[in-house]
């Protein structure tokens, strides 16, 4: 079965300093991955995608996440971070099926 | 205009009772998807479904079922509504195995 893991629950950095939010997916194929993000109360937005192609993709507001085969890896990064970024992270991938499969999330706290 | 939008945004009701869930997407895409987020913000795929297939999550109860009237519309409707189906409810939206775009939520609260 396909498995997203987020290792770190809950990350706090301080306003400036640089993020990155470990992913690790399991899928024998190539897998689609995606980060998404959601603030208090909010839906989910999609940061950046990775179907193919170059392994270092760039998203919205900043973010970026490099594709790593062999160590099965997706880490989101930040070079920095604004205070408006505190929220829940997602990382998911897809499978065959489309449907997505996500990570336990990973909180952030921004400290001022 | 949304691209993904669900109604109602809240919904509380007690057990037993029967609802719906609406959603409806104007991007034209054609999958649509509902997510169940359970207390500790862990989101898990309950149906997808195109012009072609449902694809059901096997730990989803039969109380619950996706209902498309047409392309741009997936409903969920849910009987016999227990305490443990308190969650949000997201729905989404892809374009075959693209990017999936997700409505606001629906938070349902079952006394």
């Amino acid at each position: 079965a396909q498995s997203v893991t987020q290792p770190d629950i809950h990350i706090t950095v301080s306003e400036g300093a640089s993020l990155e939010l470990r992913c690790n997916y399991s899928y024998g194929a190539t897998p689609y991955l995606f980060w998404y993000v959601q603030s208090p109360g909010q839906g989910l937005q999609l940061l950046l995608k990775y179907f193919s192609g170059d392994t270092l993709v760039q998203g919205i507001k900043g973010f970026e996440a490099e594709f790593k085969r062999s160590q099965s890896s997706f880490n989101l990064r930040k070079p920095s971070v604004h205070w408006s970024d505190a929220a829940e992270y997602f990382c998911a991938q897809s499978g065959s099926a489309r449907q997505l499969t996500f990570g336990s999330g990973t909180q952030l706290t921004v400290l001022p | 205009d949304t691209a993904v939008s669900q109604t109602p945004k809240y919904l509380v009701t007690q057990m037993g009772n029967d609802k719906s869930i609406k959603c409806e997407q104007n991007l034209g895409h054609d999958t649509m998807y509902w997510y169940k987020q359970d207390s500790k913000k862990f989101l898990k795929i309950m149906f997808s479904y195109n012009n072609k297939e449902l694809i059901i999550n096997e730990t989803v109860p039969n109380r619950f079922s996706p209902k498309s009237p047409d392309k741009a519309h997936l409903n969920l409707h849910i009987n016999s509504l227990e305490l443990g189906d308190s969650a949000v409810y997201f729905c989404a939206s892809s374009q075959e195995r693209g990017p999936q775009y997700f409505g606001p939520g629906t938070r349902l609260t079952v006394t």
